[in-house]
């Protein structure tokens, strides 16, 4: 059974470029979320995506969008790079409305974005 | 508004010490609390949750314990392996389960 995959794994960009990251869900789950990892730092929750639209969103600006399509997997895109941006990128997945619960998530292993 | 804070690293033990990591946390509503745990070069894998006050979870001989009265969810294990070096968040998810809040993160070195 795959886990929560991403990518690509690393990535190198400029400032004011535009990226996209993608993620597939673990087997079962239809609930992706999104995170910003800075070095040193715990997790910053972006969004979460549940049914192809936007259920919940942190405190990140509209810069950041993403999309989810009808087989569970995801899109992160930023645009307008800033040097900031530079961060761990993780995803993770969770099974709504089972026993198991939407906050159990789990994460795959990132995507590493440099912004020069 | 939601927060989780955690013990400030690093910490270094040696194999077979007990250890403890404190967490405490901010919430309204009753979130549920999660350890996690990164190893080097791998994503977050759960360690243990807790849904509410007074539970406790365990996995590896790991343990937490959920004490609302002392807003405190702190990780314990009794006997430490040099496996164990890694870096553990500790986070909750608000009343609604979709958004978590993660701790800064607590990295610990296990010496043989």
């Amino acid at each position: 059974d795959a886990g929560v995959t991403q990518s690509p794994t690393h990535l190198i960009k400029t400032r004011g470029q535009q990226v996209t990251l993608r993620c597939s869900p673990k087997s079962g789950h239809d609930t992706v979320s999104w995170y910003q990892q800075a070095l040193g730092q715990g997790p910053q929750f972006i969004f979460q995506y549940y049914e192809e639209e936007e259920r919940q969103r942190g405190n990140f600006p509209d810069r950041f969008s993403g999309h989810q399509f009808p087989n569970y997997s995801s899109e992160l895109n930023v645009n307008a790079l800033l040097l900031g941006d530079s961060a761990l990128y993780l995803c993770a997945s969770s099974p709504f409305g089972t026993e198991e619960g939407t906050d159990t998530q789990y994460f795959g292993p990132g995507t590493r974005l440099t912004v020069l | 508004g939601n927060s989780v804070t955690q013990m400030e690293g690093p910490v270094t033990l040696s194999e077979e010490a007990f250890l403890t990591i404190n967490c405490t946390y901010t919430a309204t509503g009753y979130p549920s609390l999660f350890w996690y745990v990164q190893y080097p070069g791998e994503g977050l894998q759960l360690l243990l949750k807790a849904t509410k006050a007074d539970d406790k979870g365990s996995n590896k001989g790991f343990e937490a314990t959920y004490r609302k009265e002392t807003t405190s969810f702190h990780l314990e294990k009794g006997s430490v392996q040099v496996s164990d070096s890694a870096v553990y968040f500790c986070a909750l998810s608000d009343y609604s389960g979709n958004q978590f809040y993660f701790g800064t993160g607590t990295s610990l070195t296990v010496i043989p």
